[in-house]
């Protein structure tokens, strides 16, 4: 399976520790993005990178966050002192951004459901 | 208001049926447009990509952008029990079309 992946698929943990997720993209590409999405709502934003340099973050990626992707391959989402306002499936999407300006498409992992008790 | 509403359903219907699912916007910069698909417990999959206004056809799916009046719209043709799904309409979010915004999404139920 060349898709985009992610792990764990679930975390179960208590509020106050800290948890972290690692997406890998398809291969060849060069963007990667993080969403959140909770129930009934469509995904939010919250980064991006192209290659290893972090582009853009959201007012939603308070500072208890951190995303890396430090070899422009996987990327890893860390959560510290987890609140229960965090619980949501954290999405990550890659894609291959071509220097004509057209909106690249982007393809989705299964995600990490995350519950903070 | 957000950039970007949608009537989060459910639409219930019979198989067989013609799906009408409809998004609106409020930044007239928007220049493209998409449709994913979520089943449940699962991450979206891109089913459609439109830019500026027209239709695009794709199968029994067909995407409609009405700029002027801020609303795009995917029809579903003879719709099927596997068509269950949430749909969820995006945009991206700045000039760069690196970041989307979506909608809450639809869900839709397809009764056999």
């Amino acid at each position: 399976d060349t898709g985009v992946s992610q792990d764990p698929r679930h975390k179960i943990t208590k509020r106050g520790q800290n948890v972290t997720f690692r997406c890998d993209p398809i291969s060849e590409h060069n963007r990667l993005y993080w969403y959140r999405q909770t129930l009934g709502q469509g995904p939010e934003f919250l980064t991006y990178f192209q290659n290893e340099a972090q582009l853009e973050k959201s007012r939603l990626l308070s500072d208890r966050f951190s995303a890396e992707r430090p070899k422009g391959s996987f990327s890893t989402l860390e959560i510290q002192r987890t609140e229960q306002g965090d619980s949501a499936m954290y999405l990550c999407a890659s894609s291959l951004a071509l220097d004509s300006g057209n909106s690249d498409t982007q393809y989705f992992g299964p995600g990490t459901r995350l519950t903070v008790l | 208001q957000k950039e970007v509403e949608q009537d989060p359903g459910p639409l219930s219907v019979p198989e067989g049926a013609i799906v009408s699912l409809n998004c609106t916007y409020s930044n007239s910069a928007f220049q493209y447009f998409m449709w994913y698909r979520q089943y449940s417990r699962k991450g979206p999959e891109l089913l459609m990509y439109t830019y500026s206004s027209g239709n695009k056809e794709d199968g029994r799916f067909t995407a409609q952008v009405d700029k002027s009046s801020k609303y795009i719209s995917l029809f579903i043709r003879d719709s099927q029990p596997s068509d269950s799904a949430t749909y969820l309409c995006a945009m991206p979010l700045n000039s760069g079309y690196s970041t989307l915004t979506f909608g809450k999404g639809t869900m839709l139920l397809v009764s056999p």
